[in-house]
């Protein structure tokens, strides 16, 4: 099973500042299958970003992801209100078809 | 608009059985592979099950293997997970989702709204 570790657990920033969250997988995930998603309380998640890199339809550009093997970050350049929520990255390329614990952005 | 709705929800005993269903409308379900995820209360993300196009492959985690049961019926755009023996462990919110395959990746790009099961005595 691969293993996904997301970091930091927790993120307290401001509006208008830039989020990095990182998730490192225990073996090699092709980027082709790595993904982003953001969910809200109540909410289902939604999804951000796949292929490690592609934002999901109607994700704004302030989104971005990156990373290849075992290393992946999500990029916020910009926090907007309704970015605090938290993330999670998955990976869709060998079953179980794994999530990492998430990362919480909240507002500082 | 292309939509995922879940029901079948609801509480019921260790050891006990419930099916839920996911009613698929707005795209061609036939087209995609289909999966479940779960969360449990206060948790994270849990990939459970997912079921080819036809029907001919399923893939389960561990924890749920000779238990629960994913299955399709193409003709009525519905995706179902049978869930046997159920565990006090099993509680949360069970989501259906598409999963989306391009050359350029593949996710879950669709999701329901989930159906929440409470196992308990």
């Amino acid at each position: 099973e691969i293993v996904l570790t997301q970091s930091p657990g927790t993120l307290s920033l401001s509006p208008g500042e830039r989020a990095t969250l990182s998730c490192r997988a225990s073996q090699s995930v092709s980027s082709s299958y790595l993904a982003w998603y953001q969910q809200k309380p109540g909410q289902a998640p939604r999804l951000l970003m796949y292929g490690a890199s592609s934002r999901a339809t109607g994700i704004p550009d302030r989104f971005s992801g990156s990373g290849s093997g075992t290393d992946f970050t999500l990029t916020i350049s910009r926090l907007e209100p309704e970015d605090f929520a938290v993330y999670y990255c998955h990976q869709y390329g060998t079953p179980p078809y794994t999530f990492g614990q998430g990362t919480k952005v909240e507002i500082k | 608009e292309v939509q995922l709705v879940e029901s079948g929800g609801g509480l019921v005993q260790p050891g006990g059985s419930l099916r839920l269903s996911c009613a698929a409308s707005g795209f061609t379900f036939s087209n995609y592979w289909m999966s479940w995820v779960r969360q449990g209360p206060g948790k994270g993300l849990e990939w459970v099950a997912n079921i080819k196009q036809d029907g001919s492959e399923k893939n389960y985690v561990d924890s749920v293997k000779g238990r629960f049961t994913i299955s399709r019926d193409n003709a009525k755009n519905s995706l179902y997970l049978q869930m046997n023996s159920l565990r006090v462990e099993d509680t949360g919110v069970y989501y259906c989702a598409r999963v989306y395959s391009s050359s350029s990746g593949r996710a879950m790009d669709v999701w329901g709204q989930g159906a929440t099961v409470t196992v308990s005595s």
